[in-house]
């Protein structure tokens, strides 16, 4: 089965400075990667995804994430965060099989004023 | 403008008890999912229907009894709720049953407590 680890639960970072939100995957084939946010109270967001093509993935509000073969990770990143990025990030994986999306565990990204 | 609306948004109830919750899309979307997010966040699918026909059951009681009356409605039945049923409840739709090249949008989601 595949499967994603984030291996934080929390992270926080002071505002304007980078941030990086961490994932390893597991695949066994070709993966198809997400990134999801969730603000408090409310429904998942998409932000971004990687198929295939440039490592580099950009996404909304000004995020990226970065495809890594050889070391198996898909982070996520932001040049300089803001406080309203403050939220629940997970990371996803497509299995083809079944299917369907597996997410991870979540990460609370807190960005400080 | 709501895009995937759910009702209620909160639901407390006795154990035993038989509830339902409702999702709907004006996205024209023709897959939609149920998602339960219990109470460390983690989130996990329960089912899938593409044009009103499951295609995705994951190992869920039976209890649970999703209804699909058209595209744009995916109802949760939930037969005997038992305590371990508390959870969030998170309704997506997305265009196309292949979540790999078609984004999920998600509901706000239904805070279900079983007392």
């Amino acid at each position: 089965a595949q499967s994603v680890a984030q291996p934080e639960d929390q992270v926080n970072v002071a505002e304007g400075n980078p941030l990086t939100v961490k994932c390893t995957y597991s695949v066994s084939g070709n993966p198809y990667l997400f990134w999801y946010v969730q603000y408090p109270n409310r429904g998942l967001q998409f932000l971004l995804k990687y198929i295939t093509g440039d490592n580099l993935v950009k996404g909304s509000y000004g995020f990226e994430a970065e495809f890594n073969k050889s070391q198996t990770s898909f982070h996520l990143k932001k040049p300089s965060a803001l406080v309203s990025d403050s939220a629940l990030y997970f990371c996803a994986v497509y299995e083809g099989p079944a299917r369907q999306l597996t997410f991870g565990s979540g990460t609370q990204l807190t960005v400080l004023p | 403008d709501t895009a995937v609306s759910q009702t209620p948004k909160y639901l407390v109830t006795q154990m035993g008890n038989d509830k339902s919750i409702k999702c709907e899309q004006n996205l024209g979307h023709d897959t939609m999912y149920w998602y339960k997010q219990d109470s460390k966040k983690f989130l996990k699918i329960m089912f899938s229907y593409n044009n009103k026909e499951l295609i995705i059951n994951e190992t869920v009681p039976n209890r649970f009894s999703p209804k699909s009356p058209d595209k744009a409605h995916l109802n949760l039945h939930i037969n005997s709720l038992e305590l371990g049923d508390s959870a969030v409840y998170f309704c997506a739709s997305s265009q196309g049953n292949s979540p790999a090249y078609n984004e999920q949008f998600f509901g706000p989601g239904t805070r279900l407590t079983v007392l």
